[in-house]
């Protein structure tokens, strides 16, 4: 495919299940974003990825929130023990390069995954 | 941390006149980035147009162009000849090029536009 997808598009968990969010980047982009999208709010940055290595993870709001990228490309979002604050759509986007040269390159989203915790 | 502000939660301009949607940003940084996103009802984020903070010319794509006013670290969207394509929440988001951030975009909370026929 052309751009980042990102599965599933929707998700209704109930409270204390956990979920797992998949992002497909572009292939051969470096860098990896995740962020979350409240109601009405701007994105949050969650954590990033520069192959397979997780070099930021400063935004995740617990420790019930997870994320790899085990060979560098495909990435998954896993949330535990959800709650209804967890109430979101989550973005993933991706970058050709990364590190330090990274930061002026177009970062191209995927469409979201909405995630509604009852 | 940078903080991005958005202070028009809702804009509207009829179809064919001209909008201004606006942001400013706070920042100890000399370089950056800046960027606006639209965001339709598809919700995919797609950039509309980014300006350097080095560079003293405002960009321009098309029907869209910046007011970019570096010591006021504001950052305006102009939209000409709107269309009704052009309906969707916009985000004004700055980077910072270097350092721990790496390259994360930090958003504003987003303006809907509103185009009317």
């Amino acid at each position: 495919g052309a751009g980042v997808s990102q599965s599933p598009r929707y998700k209704v968990a109930k409270r204390g299940q956990d979920v797992a969010l998949r992002c497909d980047p572009i292939s051969g982009h470096v860098s990896l974003f995740w962020y979350q999208q409240a109601l009405g709010q701007g994105p949050e940055f969650l954590t990033y990825f520069q192959n397979e290595a997780q070099l930021d993870k400063s935004g995740l709001p617990s420790d019930r929130f997870f994320a790899e990228r085990p060979e560098g490309s495909v990435s998954t979002l896993k949330i535990q023990r959800t709650q209804q604050e967890d109430s979101a759509v989550y973005l993933c986007a991706s970058s050709f390069k990364g590190g330090l040269a990274g930061g002026e390159n177009e970062q191209f989203f995927g469409p979201g995954t909405r995630l509604t915790v009852l | 941390a940078q903080t991005v502000t958005q202070s028009q939660p809702e804009m509207s301009v009829q179809e064919a006149e001209t909008v201004t949607l606006s942001c400013t940003y706070d920042t100890s940084e000399s370089d950056y980035y800046l960027f606006w996103y639209k965001q339709p009802p598809s919700r995919q984020m797609i950039l509309v147009i980014r300006q350097e903070a080095y560079k003293q010319q405002n960009a321009t794509e098309n029907r869209f162009s910046v007011n970019f006013q570096k010591a006021a670290k504001s950052f305006s969207l102009k939209i000409s000849d709107s269309q009704l394509g052009d309906a969707a929440m916009y985000f004004c988001a700055y980077r910072s090029p270097r350092g721990s951030t790496l390259g994360r975009l930090y958003f504003g909370r987003g303006t809907q536009l509103t185009v009317w026929p």
